[in-house]
């Protein structure tokens, strides 16, 4: 399917555990980026990705692992869940340069019990 | 400080009222873009329009107006004769330049309630 996926799109884990959470577009567009969305934080930013082998931090990386080998998907590992990141996760992309408008999946939602 | 507020946290309006959410940012760059996003109850987040910081003129597209101002460094929207399609979230955000490139600060959303 043309377009950006995520998977899964429900997860449930438990505290400890490592999870990863798939981001996948079909576009080639260079940037990615993860958030997370929170009531009364509205959407934070987790990490971004420039192009493949480029990464940086969001506001909230801490406890995240990502990683860009391919222009395609952009992976998010949660590596010792915590009950705080029990959160809406979404993926997004965007074409030419990141000043245009960024292209959402539509989201994983993750429970840490 | 690089940031958005959206200090309208919930609006309740009855269909056909005209209602503006407001945004304001800040930032220090010279160069910049504004954007609007909706998160209708289904949850996908839906682009509504990109604005720079040269471009401000007021833009309106069938219902939905904007009203960028420089000099109160705000971006509103406003909807015009609401109807329950809008219920919504409603994002503002800002791009700003980091190590690698560029990213969204997004503010904390409004939430828009359209009664029949």
């Amino acid at each position: 399917d043309a377009g950006i996926t995520q998977s899964p799109r429900y997860k449930i884990t438990e505290t400890g555990r490592q999870v990863t959470l798939m981001c996948h577009q079909t576009w080639s567009h260079s940037y990615m980026f993860w958030y997370r969305q929170d009531l009364g934080h509205g959407l934070r930013l987790i990490y971004y990705s420039a192009a493949a082998d480029i990464t940086d931090k969001g506001e909230v990386p801490d406890g995240y692992v990502v990683s860009r080998s391919k222009t395609e998907n952009f992976p998010l590992t949660l590596e010792s869940a915590t009950r705080s990141q029990t959160s809406v996760y979404f993926c997004a992309s965007t074409n030419r340069d990141s000043t245009y408008e960024q292209y959402f999946g539509p989201g994983t939602r993750l429970t840490v019990t | 400080a690089q940031k958005v507020t959206q200090a309208q946290t919930e609006i309740s309006v009855v269909e056909k009222e005209d209602v503006t959410l407001d945004c304001v940012y800040e930032t220090r760059d010279t160069t910049y873009y504004l954007f609007w996003y909706k998160q209708p109850p289904s949850g996908e987040l839906v682009f509504l329009i990109r604005r720079n910081s040269f471009d401000e003129q007021n833009e309106i597209s069938g219902r939905y107006s904007w009203n960028f101002q420089k000099s109160t460094s705000s971006f509103n929207f406003t909807i015009t004769a609401s109807q329950v399609v809008d219920s919504a979230v409603y994002f503002c955000a800002l791009h700003i330049w980091g190590n690698q490139g560029g990213k969204l600060i997004f503010g904390q959303g409004t939430e828009l309630s359209v009664k029949p």
